[in-house]
């Protein structure tokens, strides 16, 4: 089945620390991902979408400026926390879905636990 | 807008129960409908689709199938295991949406009881 490799699973760092987290497509072609904020004991919240090449679409409230995306291929696409404060303490799930239309899922990659002390 | 609504949580069961979890839609247009699966401190599994009326996933040994006319996608299990205890998300791929996001419910955690 479809892949999705997340690294790192857990970071921990300080205030003021950028933190940088992949998500790559393992056996498929990722034209679309996705990345989410998921809160304890509540649904996902979804915080972008990139298309590989284009800019990344973001959602109302999610700084663009705080929250770096590069979608470079098909198979890659980064998160950056840049200055990240305790506030954005939380869990990051990406996704990826290979080709176009409604009827393909979602493959999500296992979430990065990041904690900023 | 299109949005997804789930049975609150926690349901909790002993095992070899039955399991219903509900899932009703608003959407404009035809949605596929998915259930996913979060087991504690992972991230997200896709359990079953459905792209159509009618039709019905299926994946290990639970079901869920796409009722147009009541507008529901209930997932159920025969007998559940103390290994299907997790979060349950059911969710609509928005079909006006070009990027086809998915609309969440708020998830549903399920406890099973050996």
């Amino acid at each position: 089945g479809a892949v999705v490799s997340q690294h790192p699973s857990r970071v921990i760092c300080k205030s003021g620390t950028s933190v940088k987290i992949e998500c790559r497509s393992l056996d498929f072609q990722a034209t679309t991902m996705f990345w989410y904020r998921q809160f304890p004991k509540q649904s996902l919240m979804l915080m972008a979408t990139s298309n590989e090449g284009s800019k990344a679409t973001y959602e109302q409230g999610v700084e663009k400026d705080k929250f770096l995306i590069n979608h470079a291929s098909l198979t890659l696409s980064t998160l950056t926390v840049t200055s990240a404060h305790p506030e954005d303490s939380s869990f990051y799930i990406c996704s990826a879905r290979g080709g176009a239309g409604g009827n393909q899922p979602q493959h999500f990659g296992d979430g990065t636990r990041l904690s900023i002390l | 807008g299109d949005s997804v609504t789930q049975m609150e949580g926690p349901v909790t069961l002993s095992e070899e129960a039955f399991l219903t979890i509900n899932c009703t839609y608003t959407a404009t247009g035809y949605p596929s409908l998915f259930w996913y699966v979060q087991y504690p401190g992972e991230g997200l599994q896709l359990l079953l689709k459905a792209t159509k009326a009618d039709d019905k996933g299926s994946n290990k040994g639970f079901e869920a199938t796409y009722r147009k006319e009541t507008t529901s996608f209930h997932l159920e299990k025969g007998s559940v295991q103390v290994s299907d205890s997790a979060v349950y998300f059911c969710a609509l791929s928005a079909p006006m949406d070009s990027n086809y996001q998915l609309i969440w419910g708020a998830g549903t955690k399920l406890i099973i009881k050996p």
